[in-house]
């Protein structure tokens, strides 16, 4: 498999519930990044971690809490989530570190629906 | 701070036309521009990247952007859309002097009418 993968594709959960949205990436990527997207509204950072320490935190509810045990792998944890938080999480990777700016590459991201 | 703004959250051409797709962009340095479309269901795809190397940029599916600092601008361009470009596009700007932070503008979406 190449690329970012991220699943699943597509989750329905309670505002009591917990789930965990999980990303991997086979680019040999030393970087990761959560974003947000939400219908008329620009893209949101929420993330981002660089060899496995986490470099961003835009102010990010703690309802969601990531994690980046390697650096091929990377989660979002989800707790009491709002309907507001429904929205498109998109993951991303990068090779930082290399005195030229490599683009994002995405993953096809994970639809949430909080009900 | 840095920002992009994209003019027109939709635009429309027919099939075989000119297509122009706007991005303005604000930065104390010199930015890295990016151009990312993404099609339902999935997610951005980079078309391409300017990294100041040369002024005219040529991406993947026939498109092409061009830089013009006097004009903080980076607009999209292709000479003839296809049905297939029918997509939402995304310009993006990252500081050359080291940050994560790669900030997006707020989408135009490219409608192509048969």
């Amino acid at each position: 498999e190449t690329g970012v993968t991220q699943t699943p594709r597509h989750l329905v959960m309670g505002m009591t519930n917990k789930k965990s949205l999980k990303c991997e990436q086979h680019l040999g990527h030393n970087a990761m990044y959560w974003y947000k997207q939400s219908a008329k509204k620009p893209l949101e950072l929420m993330f981002v971690y660089s060899l496995e320490e986490r470099v961003e935190n835009n102010s990010v509810p703690s309802r969601f809490s990531p994690e980046c045990p390697n650096s091929s792998h990377l989660f979002l944890h989800l707790h009491t989530l709002q309907p507001e938080d429904s929205a498109l999480y998109l993951c991303a990777s990068s090779q930082e570190g290399q005195g030229d700016n490599s683009p994002l590459h995405f993953g096809n991201g994970t639809r949430l629906t909080v009900t | 701070a840095q920002s992009v703004t994209q003019l027109g959250s939709h635009v429309s051409v027919s099939e075989g036309a000119l297509v122009l797709l706007r991005c303005n962009y604000s930065s104390s340095v010199p930015p890295y521009l990016f151009w990312y479309v993404q099609y339902p269901n999935q997610g951005l795809q980079l078309l391409l990247k300017y990294t100041s190397a040369a002024t005219l940029v040529k991406g993947i599916n026939g498109f092409e952007a061009e830089f013009k600092k006097s004009e903080t601008s980076f607009h999209l361009t292709k000479p003839s859309a296809h049905m297939s470009d029918a997509a939402e596009y995304f310009c993006a700007v990252r500081r050359m002097d080291s940050s994560y932070k790669l900030i997006f503008g707020s989408g135009t979406r490219l409608l192509v009418r048969p």
